[in-house]
């Protein structure tokens, strides 16, 4: 699976968008794009995924860019509850081959949302 | 909906002693199941990861061990604990394809 760069840590008002870039120049054609965000102490939680369509759903968007290269998570109304550490992960799909998936975890960024 | 349940949430264990980790699905079927664990301050690793029962892969060697006895039960074991065995265990659970790995809440082994 390609891999990924992130920035160690952000800050983002509280009511305004957060804008959490990611790049993975090597990534593959049948590679999608996943977020997940990690709450101190609990376990990820998914937050969307994609191909190289932009998607929408109820926590996030995800906008990819023309060549795959590089994404942005954008949470649009950022609250305090947003606080978290994000991750951005590449991985081909579950079927066959010898990763099953396999989720490759990074540093990932901290997201701080102040009031 | 789908659900994922994992306990104890917190463990301490002498080192030497046995460990048991129980994870259960519900909600679906057949689903790919994974063990990862994230040590302080680290990112998460995979340790396990089964396709179906009785089906298991190590990811990595290590003092530990996992069983699928049923199709939605994920068990993550050890004979003797390992300082190097503390931190913080994660199931997660996925269909095929490319949908979305869901975890749940954790374990956090402390080793004494």
């Amino acid at each position: 699976d390609a891999k990924t760069t992130q920035p160690t840590s952000m800050d983002c008002a509280e009511g305004r968008a957060a804008n959490l870039p990611c790049n993975h120049s090597t990534i593959s054609g049948n590679e999608y794009v996943y977020w997940y965000r990690q709450i101190h102490s609990q376990g990820p939680q998914y937050i969307i995924h994609g191909l190289k369509n932009n998607e929408t759903n109820e926590m996030a968007s995800l906008i990819i860019t023309e060549d795959r290269k590089s994404s942005t998570l954008i949470l649009p109304h950022a609250t305090l509850r947003d606080t978290a550490v994000y991750y951005c992960i590449v991985r081909g799909s579950n079927a066959g081959g010898t990763s099953y998936g396999k989720l490759t975890f990074g540093q990932g960024t901290i997201l701080t949302v102040h009031p | 909906s789908q659900t994922i349940h994992q306990w104890p949430a917190t463990l301490v264990q002498p080192v030497g002693s046995p460990l048991s980790l129980e994870c259960t699905v519900e909600g679906t079927s057949n689903p790919n199941l994974y063990w990862y664990r994230q040590a302080a301050g680290r990112g998460l690793q995979l340790l396990f990861y089964s396709v179906g029962i009785g089906q298991i892969s190590s990811e990595v060697p290590q003092n530990l061990s996992a069983s699928r006895p049923q199709d939605r039960q994920f068990i993550l074991s050890s004979k003797k604990l390992l300082l190097s065995d503390s931190g913080f265990y994660l199931c997660a659970w996925s269909t095929a394809g490319y949908q979305p790995q869901h975890f749940g809440d954790g374990t956090r082994l402390s080793i004494l």
